[in-house]
């Protein structure tokens, strides 16, 4: 019930399209929902995140969709850019005293000139 | 920088031996994760400790080991390394109220 799977496992994108990770959840106690890119040999950093109360946040060409009955989130990148080439890993966590942040397995984005 | 900091950067040892990595955490986090991550894998989650104390526990192997001191940082021992615990190590703090967390540059060992 701790799972979030994720996909694609890669993803290969032109310059200027649009890229899609997907994410879905089992537990309905989580209520946070960040997701974290991680460029080769760094750490991974958190580009956006969204609660359930929203269906969707945008931040610049970043935007997470969060569908709370199909138990799904997904980032859309718009215009991708070479520089966006990256692992992003959704999670999910639930607000509490203390929380385990559950990662989903990562997606392998290439954005191709 | 995440204010993070992760000792050492790199690592290289040899089987059987043991290595400590050390992490300071963020000003006023209290929480630090331990993660592995191993070439082109995902972020195996191994343990946490809010405030001195274990919170949360995964796939850590009895060979591994975690404390966090009272100045809140952290300290992850690998005890009779073996070649497949070449990996990333990253460390993660937060203020623990979000699932935002913070994570350090990591520290890469690679057992020869």
């Amino acid at each position: 019930q701790q799972q979030v799977k994720q996909s694609p496992q890669s993803l290969i994108v032109q310059k200027g399209g649009i890229s899609i990770i997907n994410c879905a959840y089992e537990n309905t106690a989580f209520d946070y929902f960040p997701w974290y890119q991680q460029f080769p040999g760094k750490g991974p950093a958190l580009l956006i995140a969204i609660r359930p109360d929203v269906s969707e946040k945008k931040e610049g060409r970043f935007t997470i969709s969060f569908n709370k009955s199909a138990k799904q989130f997904s980032l859309h990148i718009m215009d991708s850019q070479p520089g966006d080439s990256a692992t992003y890993f959704c999670a999910a966590s639930r607000d509490g005293g203390y929380q385990k942040v559950t990662f989903g397995t990562g997606t392998k984005l290439q954005v191709i000139p | 920088d995440s204010g993070v900091t992760q000792t050492p950067k790199h690592l290289i040892t040899a089987t059987g031996q043991r290595v400590t990595l050390r992490c300071s955490p963020r000003s006023g986090d209290l929480s630090v994760y331990w993660y592995q991550q191993s070439l082109d894998q995902g972020l195996q989650f191994l343990i946490q400790y809010y405030n001195g104390e274990e919170r949360a526990k995964g796939n850590i192997l009895e060979r591994f080991s975690a404390q966090q001191f009272p100045d809140l940082h952290s300290e992850l021992n690998l005890s009779s390394l073996e070649l497949g615990d070449s990996a990333l190590y990253f460390c993660a703090s937060s203020v623990d109220y979000t699932g935002e967390l913070f994570f350090g540059e990591g520290s890469r060992l690679t057992v020869l």
